[in-house]
């Protein structure tokens, strides 16, 4: 599984855009890259993946450069609700060393 | 449709206790994983089950650690003799299908919550 990097914490305000990187060097070809969201007291909760350049719902949008070897979770005009960790994951079991890492991921924290 | 759902949700227990934590898949879901967090830190992955098999169980902390999985639904992960830094939640995901030519969405259970005393 590809290792991945991640800011530990970010604050914005309400408003505004929000874009959390992850760097993920040794991505493989055959990887996806899939972001997660944890707010307090709960499990995580998939929030997009993408394979290349951009993925786009209702939630969030992901920026994946022509290399791949980072990517960009952007979150339009965050309220205080989206104060949680967010967690980049890249890879599948079946492919390495069937263990998964999340990471510590990036504790965001929206203001008012 | 039901989510994963992991009973019971909270647990306190005193060291050397035996416990057992249960998760219950999404109908359907092949894939079940197992993961572990502590307090303010990142999820932890155990182990996961496709089918009723394990593939590699060397996540699992130490050998107090076992976990099954029947029938390719409801899982059992069990602590023998548990020590106080097992405190932590014990988060249940499963996925449809591990097919190893796309990354699975893994949809999470609320977790169990672990104290040991």
């Amino acid at each position: 599984l590809a290792k991945t990097t991640q800011p530990i914490s970010m604050d914005s305000y309400e408003g505004q855009e929000v874009n959390i990187t992850c760097s993920h060097n040794n991505i493989a070809t055959n990887d996806y890259i899939t972001w997660y969201q944890q707010f307090p007291s709960q499990g995580p909760r998939f929030i997009i993946q993408g394979y290349k350049t951009k993925v786009t719902n209702e939630v969030a949008s992901l920026f994946i450069p022509a290399d791949r070897k980072s990517s960009t979770l952007s979150l339009p005009r965050v309220s205080l609700s989206d104060t949680a960790v967010y967690y980049c994951l890249v890879g599948d079991i079946m492919n390495r060393d069937d263990k998964i890492i999340f990471g510590k991921g990036t504790r965001l924290h929206i203001l008012p | 449709g039901a989510g994963v759902s992991q009973s019971p949700s909270n647990k306190v227990t005193e060291k050397g206790k035996d416990v057992e934590l249960r998760c219950d898949p999404i109908s359907g879901h092949t894939a079940l994983y197992w993961y572990r967090q502590s307090l303010g830190q990142g999820l932890e992955f155990l182990i996961y089950f496709q089918g009723n098999s394990a593939p590699d169980k060397s996540g699992l902390p130490s050998d107090r650690f076992s976990a099954e999985r029947t029938g390719g639904s409801v899982s059992t992960l069990t602590i023998q003799r548990t020590q106080q830094e097992d405190s932590a939640v014990y988060l249940c995901a499963s996925s449809l299908l591990v097919t190893g030519l796309y990354q699975e969405t893994q949809y999470f259970g609320p977790g169990t919550r672990l104290l040991v005393l």
